[in-house]
């Protein structure tokens, strides 16, 4: 069965500083795709980014960026020079291909507080 | 962003008593979703929907019920609510592909006294 583990619950940051979130995943498929979402205090969930189990490569959008490895099953997120408005509960998930309808499995969820 | 609409997005109620949440989208996908939040637990799946009146259990799916019966609709039925069922209801929806993204509804904050 999947799984996905974000073991840091909480992460208190200066602004400014960077800040990496950590997301582990377990499957058996070879096929999967990763994301994040971002939760704000507003309480919706916001769509931040798709990766497939077959592209390894880095994605950077603005002060944002993912580094995914196969090989230690991890999925993190970094955040550079961190701002206040960074600060929410963000998700790793997981859908696997084989999961019909797309189902996507939670991790835990970490949450982000960015101090000024 | 995806025309999702949950209703209401706060109730409060009584244990013992039913309790249907109401997810209406706008974007003609085929499977909608319903999860529940809970601290310590991220999102958990409650059931699903594939398409009019198809529907399946996610892990989470004892004490609730399900219905389907417009693409557009997906409800959600607490049928006696208890305690444990306090907590805040997201309602996704997809187009099924496994690599797109699901979208959420802004949530339901529901509290069982």
């Amino acid at each position: 069965a999947q799984k996905v583990t974000q073991a840091q619950t909480e992460i208190s940051v200066v602004e400014k500083e960077d800040v990496t979130l950590d997301c582990v995943y377990e499957t058996r498929d070879t096929t999967y795709y990763l994301f994040w979402y971002k939760q704000p205090p507003s309480g919706e969930l916001v769509f931040l980014i798709r990766r497939n189990s077959f592209d390894e490569q880095n994605e950077i959008s603005g002060r944002y960026s993912w580094n995914f490895q196969k090989s230690t099953s991890s999925f993190n997120f970094t955040i550079t020079a961190s701002q206040v408005v960074d600060s929410a509960v963000y998700f790793c998930a997981l859908s696997e291909a084989e999961t019909s309808g797309s189902r996507l499995t939670f991790g835990e969820g970490t949450q982000l507080t960015v101090n000024p | 962003d995806a025309g999702i609409t949950q209703s209401p997005r706060h109730k409060v109620t009584e244990t013992g008593t039913p309790v249907t949440l109401r997810c209406h989208q706008t974007e003609n996908h085929r499977y909608m979703y319903w999860y529940r939040q809970d601290p310590g637990h991220g999102l958990r799946l409650i059931h699903y929907s594939y398409g009019v009146k198809d529907t399946d259990k996610g892990e989470v799916s004892d004490g609730y019920s399900v219905s389907r019966s417009k693409t557009e609709d997906f409800l959600l039925t607490l049928e006696s609510a208890t305690s444990s069922q306090t907590s805040v209801y997201f309602c996704a929806i997809s187009n099924g592909r496994v690599k797109q993204p699901q979208h959420f509804g802004d949530g339901t904050r529901l509290s069982i006294l």
